[in-house]
């Protein structure tokens, strides 16, 4: 079963753009795997920021994009707010798909 | 506007049993997969389960499956987790996430809207 890879951390100055990246051990990453974005800031319930590599809920920010970068999903954040400080899980939907394990982004 | 409460946690020995119950409301339920996803202490999200629409058909993470099941009442909008043998490591929130499609079929998460979990403790 492939194991989905994120970096462990990253940070970002405010108002700068940081860009997070979802691999996977078996090979890269496509728009077949309809890749999903959670958001989680401390102390709160995950919520779904993206899905299907690009598509944005009512509620997502419009400052996140995601798209497919080098055989990775990606989730690209432009002009980062203090609030976006959180962990990010990207998901890789299909049968037997999980999650990785999560970047947690720092906004300093 | 989509409401998902979970109940049902609690402190439980190893080797005991829990059911846990997701109450929906604000869409028809019926109509989506159901997914439950849970988050130990200080770790990352876990895959648990998901449901098709009518029940037919479910998924279970590999490393649950034989003590977890996942069923729903679609006629009372209810969604369930019963776990068994349970582990000290099954320790975690467990957290109820409505599926996006509306359609019978199961093809993996598609999750969108996510209710505020329950605390599970095996100890």
């Amino acid at each position: 079963q492939a194991v989905v890879t994120q970096e462990p951390s990253l940070t970002v100055s405010p108002g700068g753009t940081v860009t997070l990246t979802c691999g996977s051990t078996t090979g890269a990453v496509t728009s077949v795997h309809y890749p999903y974005w959670i958001q989680q800031k401390p102390g709160q319930a995950p919520r779904t920021l993206i899905y299907d590599t690009s598509s944005k809920h009512s509620w997502t920010p419009a400052r996140f994009s995601g798209s497919l970068l080098g055989g990775k999903a990606a989730l690209t954040l432009s002009g980062a707010q203090p609030e976006d400080e959180a962990d990010y899980y990207c998901l890789l939907s299909y049968i037997g798909g999980g999650f990785g394990g999560g970047t947690k982004l720092t906004v300093l | 506007e989509v409401h998902l409460v979970e109940s049902g946690g609690g402190l439980v020995q190893p080797g005991g049993s829990l059911r846990l119950s997701c109450s929906a409301s604000g869409f028809t339920f019926r109509s989506y997969a159901m997914h439950w996803v849970r988050q130990g202490p200080g770790k990352g999200l876990e895959y648990v389960s998901g449901i098709s629409s009518n029940g037919g058909y479910t998924y279970h993470a590999d490393s649950l499956k034989d003590r977890f099941t996942t069923s729903r009442d679609n006629s009372k909008n209810v969604l369930y987790l019963q776990m068994s043998s349970l582990k000290p490591e099954d320790t975690a929130v467990y957290y109820c996430v409505k599926g996006r499609l509306a359609r019978e079929v199961y093809s993996g998460y598609d999750g969108d809207y996510w209710g505020q979990g329950t605390l599970v403790t095996v100890s």
